[in-house]
């Protein structure tokens, strides 16, 4: 089946550790997202890719950094700069084409301990 | 960034019942999506608006994209139990530059429904 998968579903974090939330993506999509979501608020854009070893900076991208060296896949670490860690992460892929709908994956959960 | 005020913030509805909500922005998009999202689980599509002026359904499901592009409303007719959940409406400028492919999402309309 084609689709978007992240694991592991739960992810654990200790104080000052670094911690990496995997995205693969089978759809053949150009462009893949990361984004953030906290209780009682939308979605924000933590990185994007538009294409292989190309991307960019979101809106909260601080703390946070991004590969792309496959297209299937775009690796999120939430690094030890990131104060407030503690969300549900979620990782979405598109075309790339202009306009083109995004897909999001089943999110990753971590907490920080 | 550009914010979208998604309303109302919470609803609590008896099985059957039709239910609205909507999404205002303070600039334009040029695609509305909306997705609902179950706990624990990633946004699932919706529909897609392209145009301005469109009205588009889906089953039970029915959105429009507002004429001025600042806005957009999704309807539910007849709510069943499993349309519980929280509703996201999404902008999309999809104009290219720096602000490609990037959506900006409202706050959720988190919905119950009473059997």
């Amino acid at each position: 089946d084609g689709g978007i998968t992240q694991s592991p579903k739960y992810l654990f974090r200790k104080e000052g550790q670094n911690v990496t939330l995997s995205c693969e993506q089978n759809l053949n999509h150009d462009a893949m997202y990361w984004y953030r979501q906290d209780p009682g608020q939308g979605l924000r854009l933590i990185y994007y890719s538009q294409i292989v070893n190309d991307f960019q900076k979101g809106d909260i991208a601080e703390g946070y950094s991004v590969s792309r060296e496959k297209k299937e896949s775009f690796p999120l670490t939430v690094t030890s700069a990131q104060k407030n860690p503690t969300a549900f992460y979620l990782c979405a892929s598109s075309m790339g084409r202009d306009g083109e709908t995004q897909y999001f994956g089943p999110g990753t959960r971590l907490l920080v301990l | 960034g550009q914010q979208l005020n998604q309303s109302p913030q919470s609803m609590f509805i008896q099985e059957g019942e039709d239910v609205s909500m909507n999404c205002t922005s303070s600039s334009i998009f040029n695609t509305w999506l909306w997705y609902k999202q179950d706990p624990g689980e990633g946004p699932v599509l919706l529909i897609a608006l392209y145009k301005a002026g469109e009205l588009t359904s889906n089953g039970r499901l029915t959105a429009q994209f507002g004429i001025t592009r600042k806005d957009s409303f999704l309807n539910i007719s007849a709510s069943i139990p499993s349309d519980v959940g929280i509703y996201f409406c999404a902008g999309q400028l999809g104009a290219g530059g720096t602000s490609y492919g990037k959506l900006t999402f409202g706050q959720g309309t988190i919905l119950t429904v009473h059997p």
